[in-house]
């Protein structure tokens, strides 16, 4: 079953403005993680929030987590046409063995317009 | 900076061929991953390996088996490739092999291979 879903599943902005990304999971988790996909390329890893934090800030990117909505939403501020990409949130759920496997969910595609 | 590597980019392989996929990564990681991504259902994951020899199936590991002779290398194996495999692989790797998920690094990855049977 699907663990992490994005909204909305596609989106399109101006260069500046800013980029939100939700994510809903239905699980326990022990971690959340939020990856970036360039076109036919692999994922890259952009920032980690552990279930016991509530906001995390990696430069241009800030990740909120609320466990008990089970919700994590990506801001990207002051965007770049070169954010263009794929952006998927991913948990690592609790319970049981993980050995770091993650559950992803299905992306968001963002397009910055120049 | 650690680097995952497929061993092809593009793949075509007709029905009921026997596939290998290889993955090879350069950082001494424990964990390794294989992973399909299909157009509407994200990624899946096939299979992944804690260990040498070690092999764990995932969400949807029919059709596929795997092996990890060597730390640095996981392949993947399609059996008896079929169409309904014709779609996008990636590997990954990551560094803790332990249960203490919290602190888990997060997973590198490789380009991909997208594999079309025929």
């Amino acid at each position: 079953s699907q663990q992490g879903e994005e909204d909305p599943q596609a989106l399109s902005i101006q260069e500046g403005e800013n980029a939100t990304m939700n994510c809903s999971y239905k699980t326990s988790i022990n971690n959340l993680q939020w990856y970036r996909q360039n076109s036919g390329r692999g994922l890259v890893h952009l920032i980690l929030i552990r279930s016991n934090e509530r906001e995390k800030h990696s430069g241009r990117l800030r990740v909120t987590l609320d466990t008990s909505k089970k919700s994590s939403s990506l801001l990207i501020t002051a965007s770049r046409a070169a954010d263009t990409a794929s952006y998927f949130c991913a948990t690592d759920n609790a319970g049981g063995t993980s050995y770091g496997k993650l559950t992803f969910g299905q992306g968001t595609i963002l397009t910055v317009h120049p | 900076d650690v680097k995952v590597t497929q061993s092809s980019r593009y793949l075509v392989k007709r029905t009921g061929e026997k596939v290998f996929l290889e993955c090879v990564q350069d950082m001494d990681h424990e964990n390794m991953f294989w992973y399909r991504q299909d157009p509407g259902l994200g990624l899946r994951l096939i299979y992944f390996s804690y260990d040498v020899k070690m092999k764990e199936k995932g969400d949807i590991p029919e059709g596929y088996s795997v092996s990890r002779e060597k730390k640095e290398r996981f392949s993947l194996i399609l059996e008896s490739a079929s169409t309904n495999q014709t779609s996008m692989y990636l590997c990954a790797s990551s560094l803790f092999g332990q249960r203490m998920s919290s602190y888990n690094s997060p997973l590198h990855f490789g380009n991909g291979t997208r594999l079309t049977v025929t």
